[in-house]
């Protein structure tokens, strides 16, 4: 089946460690999102990709890093440089053309204990 | 200002009931429209997507787009308590990303 897959869907950090979210979907699309999403609030664009090799800072990029080596891949990494980190980080992809519809994967919750 | 809002309710209703659900948007660039439903701790998915002006239906949901007014809306008729959940709306933004609204909390109470 085609999607998108977010692992791990828990994730604990200690505080002053980096950790990496996963993202990967076989949907044979271009572009590439990270969200973060706080309770009772909206997606808020971290960064984006539109081709392997490239990607742009989204509103809330400070204190975090991604990387596009494969085009089925978009890993997240949540760097100890971002001060409040407890979220829920959601990955989406969607077609290079415009108007098209973004499709996600189930999350993954992010705690700092 | 933000390029798409919703009002975050919650918007409680009794099972069977129509739920109205409002997006106004900014850009009157915009033509093309999306609504996402997400359940808790969940990633949203798409419920329809809607081209420019007048109405999209899909079972019990429907989807409308008013370009003059800058509004989309989404009604589900014969709610069930299976409807409880947030629903978002979208639409496009430069750099063929997406602006979704802050999200409205529905509860369908049996």
């Amino acid at each position: 089946d085609g999607g998108i897959t977010q692992s791990p869907k828990y994730l604990f950090r200690k505080e002053g460690q980096n950790v990496t979210l996963s993202c990967e979907q076989n949907l044979n699309h271009d572009a590439m999102y990270w969200y973060r999403q706080d309770p009772g609030q909206g997606l808020r664009l971290i960064y984006y990709s539109q081709i392997v090799n490239d990607f742009q800072k989204g509103d809330i990029a400070e204190g975090y890093s991604v990387s596009r080596e494969k085009k089925e891949s978009f890993p997240l990494t949540v760097t100890s440089a971002q001060k409040n980190p407890t979220a829920f980080y959601l990955c989406a992809s969607r077609k290079q053309e415009q108007n098209t519809e973004a499709f996600f994967g189930q999350g993954t919750r992010l705690t700092v204990v | 200002q933000k390029e798409v809002e919703q009002d975050p309710g919650p918007l409680s209703v009794p099972e069977g009931a129509i739920v109205s659900l409002n997006c106004t948007y900014s850009n009157s660039a915009f033509q093309y429209f999306m609504w996402y439903r997400q359940y808790s701790r969940k990633g949203p998915e798409l419920l329809m997507y809607t081209y420019s002006s007048g109405n999209k239906e899909d079972g019990r949901f429907t989807a409308q787009v008013d370009k003059s007014s800058k509004y989309i809306s989404l009604f589900i008729r014969d709610s069930q308590p299976s409807d409880s959940a947030t629903y978002l709306c979208a639409g496009p933004a430069a750099g063929n990303k997406l602006t979704f609204g802050g999200g409205t909390r529905v509860l369908v109470k049996p």
